[in-house]
């Protein structure tokens, strides 16, 4: 089946620590999204990558990096720097070649919580 | 900047009744629109979207939405909820302009279905 992976499903970071969270996707899309989401705040936008070897901050992205290195994979690393990094983390996918280019499919997100 | 209002944050219905959720978005231009369903703890699933044409939309699930240029309004309607359509609604704009297809969302609108 196609789809959009998120692991792990959920995540704990200690003070200082950097952590990554895993996004991979078998459809094939060419853009990827990342997002934060707050309750009552709705879902932000972190960094974004329309092709390989490039990608765009968001919104919030202090706090945050990203690597697009393969098609299918898009990364997001929470650093240290990142003082309230307590959310639900969601990835997207995006098919740029199709009538439905607009449409963007999620991953099942990552919860991260600080120890 | 676009940006989008759900002005309900939560909403109880019992099952069998109709139901209308809000959405008002802030664009210079016709957007594009959509309606995303997340069960707790899950990604979003895509439930119906409007590009162009024909205003009244039709989705998964029973759903519809009408787009109200005049009202700037994109309303999610069903005429009669199942307990199953708990969940959290997000509506959001998507941008015509340029090729990155960001989307920003509504704040969510929390349904609740009585028995």
């Amino acid at each position: 089946d196609g789809g959009i992976t998120q692991s792990p499903k959920y995540l704990f970071r200690k003070e200082g620590q950097n952590v990554t969270l895993s996004c991979e996707q078998n459809l094939n899309h060419d853009a990827m999204y990342w997002y934060r989401q707050d309750p009552g705040q709705g879902l932000r936008l972190i960094y974004y990558s329309q092709i390989v070897n490039d990608f765009q901050k968001g919104d919030i992205a202090e706090g945050y990096s990203v690597s697009r290195e393969k098609k299918e994979s898009f990364p997001l690393t929470v650093t240290s720097a990142q003082k309230n990094p307590t959310a639900f983390y969601l990835c997207a996918s995006r098919d740029t070649g199709t009538l439905a280019k607009n449409i963007q499919y999620f991953g099942a997100g990552t919860r991260l919580s600080v120890l | 900047a676009q940006s989008v209002t759900q002005p309900d944050i939560h909403i109880t219905v019992s099952e069998g009744a109709s139901l209308e959720l809000r959405c008002n978005y802030s664009y210079g231009a016709t957007p594009y629109l959509f309606w995303y369903v997340q069960s707790p703890g899950q990604g979003l699933q895509l439930l119906l979207k409007y590009f162009s044409g024909d205003t009244l939309v039709q989705g998964i699930k029973g759903f519809e939405a009408e787009f109200k240029r005049s009202q700037s309004s994109f309303n999610l309607r069903k005429p009669s909820v199942h307990w199953s359509d708990a969940a959290e609604y997000f509506c959001a704009v998507g941008s015509r302009t340029g090729t990155a297809s960001k989307l920003t969302f509504g704040t969510g609108t929390r349904l609740q279905v009585t028995l």
